[in-house]
């Protein structure tokens, strides 16, 4: 399977409290693309990193990128109960093709 | 707004019937994906197209079909309907000119359930 891992698969925390969710993948890309499912929907694109860079910054979202690793990760600061939703990491090599990790499910307590 | 949608967010079908499933996207994207997801296992790509009457095989392709007939509609097609093709199922688009830079847009998904 070509599929990345995310992990954790599962983080609860407080309100307030800053969630990081880590991502590996398994090929060469040319960007590395965060998602974000609420319960029972579609997914929504929240950020995309490319290759040649590491760091990257959306509001309360950073992400970054070691290819070397081949690991991303993306951090929310200051939670909200809103942010409660599935987190899933893609990379994107020579295609059109997206390959999804499996997902972290993120749940912030108020 | 970017809008993808699908023609239904559940359906209830029965071992062996043959069932459509469409998704519409009003962006003029020339790329256009099927996923099944499923807990635990996270997206699977079924079937991709990056134009019309153009698809390619994914990751799971077996089991299913798909058409492309129009830009904008891209349609997954279960032959013979199989309890273990009960899942959720997602539709996406995206444009081929950002450069390999391509976001994809989900519909609202279906959730299939096959008895």
């Amino acid at each position: 399977s070509q599929q990345g891992e995310e992990d954790p698969q599962a983080l609860s925390i407080q309100e307030g409290e800053n969630a990081t969710m880590n991502c590996s993948y398994k090929t060469s890309i040319n960007n590395l693309q965060w998602y974000r499912q609420n319960s029972g929907r579609g997914l929504v694109h929240l950020i995309l990193i490319r290759s040649n860079e590491r760091e990257k910054h959306s509001g309360r979202l950073r992400v970054t990128l070691d290819t070397s690793k081949k690991s991303s990760s993306l951090l929310i600061t200051a939670s909200r109960a809103a942010d409660t939703a599935s987190y899933f990491c893609a990379s994107q090599g020579g295609s059109e093709k997206l390959v999804f990790g499996k997902g972290t499910k993120l749940t912030v307590n108020p | 707004d970017v809008k993808v949608t699908q023609s239904s967010r559940y359906l209830v079908k029965r071992t062996g019937e043959k069932v459509f499933l469409e998704c519409v996207q009003d962006m003029d994207h020339e790329n256009m994906f099927w996923y099944r997801q499923d807990p635990g296992l996270g997206l699977r790509l079924i079937y991709f197209s990056y134009d019309v009457k153009m698809k390619e095989k994914g990751d799971i392709p077996e089991g299913y079909s798909v058409s492309r007939e129009k830009k904008e509609r891209f349609s997954l097609i279960l032959e013979s309907a199989s309890t273990n093709q009960t899942s959720m199922y997602l539709c996406a688009s995206s444009s081929s000119g950002t450069g390999w830079s391509d976001t994809q847009y989900f519909g609202p998904g279906t959730r299939l359930t096959v008895l």
